[in-house]
């Protein structure tokens, strides 16, 4: 079935080094692909997305890459900050049952250690 | 904006109790979303509404049961709480009249935690 697997699932850092999670999609239709931050105890924040007609996008110290042949995307932190630390979710959008929807990765727990 | 809200914050039912979980939200978007969210198992989708009165299922529908009265609040209920069902529930919203594609954004709310003893 349609699914979004997401690696590592926990990643340590030192604080200023890059954080880099991957996530691959099963369906080719899928063109739309947000990553959420969510905060112990908060709900999932958009922090950037991606539409399958960009290979890249950037903001400031993040950015998200898509290829789509190959059906993977993947989230890039930056000079990371204690801040940084959270579960992150990558999601693509597609159609599956009968409806569109977002399928969720499950999730990668970032730890960035002063 | 508040954005979306959702009540209670936490909440702990015995088996075969009911109670209904309230989202709120005032973006004066079209659709919204309840999920639930396991360890290791990401969100998943319960049931979805594209406008107001409309409700369909999501991925996990069983045991639940949604209305949407008023375009601003999305309502889920449980009928005969189960102990399977102890979770963390999240309302999200996306998609502003003007635009109707439910591609959009989706905006989460801080999340219920329900525990079902």
């Amino acid at each position: 079935g349609e699914n979004v697997e997401q690696h590592p699932s926990t990643l340590s850092v030192q604080e200023g080094d890059s954080a880099v999670i991957k996530c691959t999609y099963s369906d080719s239709a899928s063109n739309y692909f947000p990553w959420y931050k969510q905060e112990l105890g908060k709900g999932p924040q958009l922090i950037i997305d991606i539409r399958s007609n960009v290979g890249e996008k950037k903001d400031q110290r993040i950015a998200v890459t898509l290829n789509k042949t190959a059906k993977h995307f993947s989230l890039h932190i930056t000079e990371t900050q204690p801040e940084d630390s959270a579960v992150y979710f990558c999601a693509a959008f597609m159609f599956s049952g009968g409806y569109n929807k977002l399928i969720f990765g499950a999730g990668t727990r970032l730890a960035v250690h002063p | 904006n508040a954005g979306v809200t959702q009540t209670p914050k936490f909440r702990v039912l015995k088996t075969g109790q009911s109670m209904t979980l309230l989202c709120a939200q005032d973006m004066n978007h079209e659709y919204m979303y309840w999920y639930r969210q396991d360890p290791g198992m990401g969100l998943r989708l319960i049931h979805y509404s594209v406008g107001e009165g409309t409700t369909a299922k999501g991925e996990v529908p069983d045991g639940y049961n949604v209305s949407r009265l008023k375009k601003q609040n999305f309502l889920l209920g449980l009928e005969s709480a189960a102990p399977s069902q102890t979770s963390v529930y999240f309302c999200a919203s996306s998609g502003e009249t003007i635009r109707r594609s439910n591609t959009d954004t989706q905006y989460f709310g801080p999340g219920t935690r329900l525990t079902v003893l």
